[in-house]
């Protein structure tokens, strides 16, 4: 059983460009969340997806966005890059059946905004 | 808007010690509560849960309690080794959403 995979694991974009991150999901889960987590804090939830369409939003603007696709991978696009969207972008799968909430998380991209 | 409360930021043991970390969180329609511990340049592992109709759950040396009343739940380790050393964070997961509201952490720091 293959857990949450996510690329690339570091990365260095300058502000004002846009960004995609990557996650494959644990073999067997069908929903994907996407974390941000900045330095020192708990992570923060972004969108999660499901049957691939955004179910669920937290309070981040529309520049971020993303992708579910037919096989449960999904992307996380950041556009207008600002300073401040420096943090660990966690993705997180899971299985949306009756009862069955745990997360597995992968182990996250570094961005740095500069 | 929800929000969860961690405490301690930091805690340092001796190895063999307990440790306690305790969480308020402030919706009272949470549901269900796991523990996350995270260690450097890793995501975070699930290391227990529990939910809103249990108010205590043990797996060896880890615990968690629960009181609904008071929206208040705890984890508890026991015999830290130094393994245990990492950060761990608690969240509270709202009924009816998939959307998991974190606590800022607290490090654990297990000195041998």
């Amino acid at each position: 059983e293959t857990g949450v995979t996510q690329s690339p694991t570091h990365l260095i974009k300058t502000r004002g460009q846009q960004v995609t991150l990557r996650c494959s999901s644990q073999s067997g889960h069908n929903t994907v969340s996407w974390y941000q987590q900045a330095l020192g804090q708990g992570p923060q939830f972004i969108f999660q997806y499901y049957r691939e369409e955004e179910n669920g939003r937290g309070n981040f603007p529309p520049r971020f966005s993303g992708l579910q696709f037919p096989n449960y991978s999904s992307e996380l696009n950041v556009n207008a890059l600002e300073l401040d969207d420096s943090a660990l972008y966690l993705c997180a799968s899971s299985i949306r059946t009756g009862g069955s909430y745990g997360y597995t998380f992968g182990s996250g991209t570094r961005l740095t905004v500069v | 808007g929800e929000n969860v409360e961690q405490h301690p930021s930091t805690l340092s043991v001796q190895e063999g010690d307990s440790a306690v970390i305790k969480c308020t969180y402030s919706d009272s329609a949470s549901n269900y509560f796991p523990w996350y511990k995270q260690e450097l340049g890793k995501g975070p592992q699930l290391i227990i849960d529990i939910r809103s109709n249990v108010g205590e759950k043990k797996d060896q040396r880890i615990a968690v309690t629960l009181n609904k009343t008071a929206k208040h739940f705890s984890l508890h380790i026991t015999e830290t080794q130094p393994e245990d050393s990492a950060v761990y964070f608690c969240a509270a997961k709202q009924s009816g959403t998939y959307k998991y509201i974190f606590g800022t952490g607290t490090r654990l720091k297990v000195l041998a």
